[in-house]
């Protein structure tokens, strides 16, 4: 038990369908994380919120839309995704905000797009 | 960030001491040594991070070479449960800087 929670932990979706992922922490941290791990790839960072303003967007598709509404939750909105998009999403958190590599992850979210 | 490179999969029986290398010749005065891991399908997990000195924590223990330009995380007694990818990562511990994950290296403790 890292105090992230993701949820949901597993997700199939067509690649009409709008669904979001949802990570929060119990931590009192500054700073969230998303990152994207496909299948023997190494972990992309996505985005980077600090004290909820979005600090990094690394590139990613429209399609991914992040969230951060305070600093204890971090929303990963998700529409007209690809199956290439299928993959392990991860939430982290870090104290004091991104002057840290100490990084808590939560287990994951688990993509699957039909 | 300076890069790293480790040996792509390594093994180690149960019991012995697991250690595991990194190089990170290109290393400057003022980054960090960080290493974590990621059993399958779960999260990464923080191990230890160190600047100069040898560090210890319940985990591991971090060994830096005076040159700094290489590194060895060692885990005394290695368990099945210690079977993961682990990650050695070079961090500027100021500004925005995201951790960033290479390919790191399957340890997979044999009974």
């Amino acid at each position: 038990e890292t105090g992230v929670t993701q949820t949901p932990r597993h997700l199939v979706m067509g690649m009409t369908n709008k669904k979001s992922l949802k990570c929060e922490q119990h931590l009192g941290h500054n700073a969230m994380y998303w990152y994207k791990q496909s299948a023997k790839k190494p972990l992309e960072l996505m985005f980077v919120y600090n004290f909820k303003e979005q600090t990094e967007n690394n590139s990613v598709p429209s399609r991914f839309s992040p969230e951060c509404p305070n600093s204890s939750h971090l929303f990963l909105h998700l529409h007209t995704l690809q199956p290439e998009d299928s993959a392990l999403y991860l939430c982290a958190s870090s104290p004091r905000g991104e002057d840290t590599g100490e990084l808590f992850f939560g287990e994951g979210s688990r993509l699957t797009v039909l | 960030d300076a890069k790293t490179t480790q040996p792509t999969s390594m093994d180690c029986a149960e019991g012995r001491a697991a250690n595991l290398p990194c190089n990170h010749s290109t290393i400057s005065g003022n980054e960090y040594v960080y290493w974590y891991r990621q059993i399958h399908s779960q999260g990464p997990q923080y191990i230890i991070h160190g600047l100069k000195n040898n560090e210890t924590n319940e985990m591991a223990s971090l060994i830096i070479t005076e040159d700094r330009k290489s590194s060895t995380l060692i885990l005394p007694h290695a368990t099945l449960r210690d079977t993961a990818v682990y990650y050695c990562i070079v961090r500027l511990n100021t500004g925005r800087r995201a951790l960033t994950f290479g390919s790191g290296t399957r340890l997979q403790v044999q009974p």
